[in-house]
């Protein structure tokens, strides 16, 4: 019964390599984000979908590249990495709405470290 | 722009006193949403308490309360009677109502309950 789940939990990988990180959400949200964590622990967002559609696109590499194929999804790739791109990735979920705020619920984090 | 600030890198407090953690915002946004997340060391983000910018009363939900002085831009979490299990970082933010605003985060206090 998770709430917002995301895979893989780590992910150890080689400089200029491709990865992916998927998230899901079942509780119904229309909203999705994408956070970075920073080894200073400072939280940044990076992307926000609404009912699939891209609606906040922070200034972050093009080789980042949401994906969202429902409401319900929304994965991150990473192509060509590099050393400092090593944090923990949050994906997120609310019912926020563009004049509504609510509560964001997290997921566990994905660590990711590049070598 | 926002800028969220927790000027707290860091607090020890004993079993069962209360501490509070101190928050301020700047703003020019009319219409906001300021929230308290807890990241233990296992590192999953968990809602705390939630306050709008035009709520009248102070939010409370169970041990947490949140001091919001809109004229001074603060909204400081209390935390009453601290278990040892609050030991955790403890981050604010804020999100602006209008439009699809970002919610920022501030640097994190990270809390330490002795026994």
């Amino acid at each position: 019964d998770t709430a917002v789940s995301q895979t893989p939990k780590y992910l150890v990988t080689q400089m200029g390599n491709d990865k992916s990180i998927k998230c899901e959400q079942n509780l119904g949200h229309d909203t999705m984000y994408w956070y970075k964590q920073d080894s200073k622990k400072f939280l940044k967002i990076m992307f926000s979908y609404n009912n699939k559609e891209l609606i906040i696109n922070e200034t972050v590499p093009n080789r980042f590249s949401p994906k969202s194929p429902d409401k319900a999804h929304l994965n991150l790739h990473i192509n060509s990495l590099e050393l400092g791109d090593s944090a923990v990735y949050f994906c997120a979920s609310s019912q926020d709405k563009e004049r509504e705020v609510n509560e964001q619920f997290f997921g566990p984090g994905t660590r990711l470290t590049v070598l | 722009a926002q800028k969220i600030t927790q000027t707290q890198p860091g607090m020890f407090v004993q079993e069962k006193e209360a501490v509070t953690l101190d928050c301020t915002y700047d703003t020019s946004d009319q219409s906001y949403g300021l929230f308290w997340y807890k990241q233990p060391s296992s590192g999953e983000m968990i809602f705390l308490i939630y306050q709008g910018s035009y709520d009248e009363q102070n939010a409370t939900e169970g041990r947490y309360s949140l001091n919001f002085q809109k004229a001074r831009k603060s909204a400081n979490l209390v935390i009453s009677a601290s278990q040892l299990g609050d030991s955790a970082m403890y981050f604010c933010a804020m999100r602006p109502t209008d439009s699809w605003g970002k919610l920022q985060f501030g640097a994190g206090t990270q809390v330490v309950v002795t026994p």
